[in-house]
């Protein structure tokens, strides 16, 4: 048990459409990241949150991707207009603070057909 | 450019023998690394850390060490167990913002 959940695990849609997924983390940790994976790649950053800010976005993240983290619990995850591109793992991981260890929920799978 | 290197993509070893994965960095100015451990259709799991003020920590059968001069740093795994193939991956802290992936050594453990 790593500390976070997100939902669905798995999602597939089609071109254009859009998508949300959900990260909860069991308790209130201080922050919150977002990464995404594709094959034969490491986890890429796309953003994260200490308590409700969103304090840092990765260029990886369009004007398609929007995050939130009201009242500093669960973050979801919204990717407008899907592309195939975006077909991928996101994950969701905590840490109690800075250079601190990162402990990552099971991920969502995307699949854009 | 990849700030994070793995270079094998693949590490086949007989169980009971040691596995070591490699990792280089670019940047001399990461202080604090580590190593995650990822089944297909899980998310990476936290295996062992090293900040630079050390060379070498241990945990069981994983033993992570760094070398700064060389920007390089390994993990050892002794004895390897089949349960151990997996991916995995090297971190490292990018300025207390996020972590930096390597793109991951599948590491295959034969009985």
């Amino acid at each position: 048990d790593t500390g976070v959940s997100q939902d669905p695990r798995h999602k597939i849609t089609k071109r254009g459409q859009n998508v949300t997924f959900r990260c909860d983390p069991i308790s209130e940790h201080n922050r919150l990241y977002w990464y995404r994976q594709t094959l034969g790649q490491g986890p890429e950053f796309l953003t994260y949150f200490q308590n409700e800010a969103q304090l840092e976005k990765s260029r990886l993240l369009s004007d398609r991707f929007s995050a939130e983290r009201p009242k500093g619990s669960f973050s979801t995850l919204e990717i407008q207009r899907t592309e195939q591109g975006d077909s991928a793992m996101y994950l969701c991981a905590w840490t109690s603070g800075r250079r601190e260890t990162q402990y990552f929920g099971p991920g969502t799978r995307l699949l854009v057909l | 450019d990849q700030q994070v290197k793995q270079n094998s993509p693949s590490l086949s070893v007989q169980e009971g023998r040691i596995s070591i994965l490699n990792c280089d960095y670019t940047n001399s100015m990461f202080d604090y690394f580590l190593w995650y451990k990822k089944y297909p259709a899980e998310g990476p799991t936290f295996l062992i850390s090293i900040s630079s003020i050390k060379d070498k920590n241990e945990d069981g059968r994983f033993t992570v060490f760094l070398n700064k001069s060389a920007k390089h740093l390994s993990l050892h795994i002794v004895p390897s167990q089949p349960g151990d193939s997996a991916v995995y991956f090297c971190a490292v802290d990018n300025y207390g913002q996020n972590f930096v992936f390597g793109p991951g050594t599948r590491l295959s453990v034969l009985p």
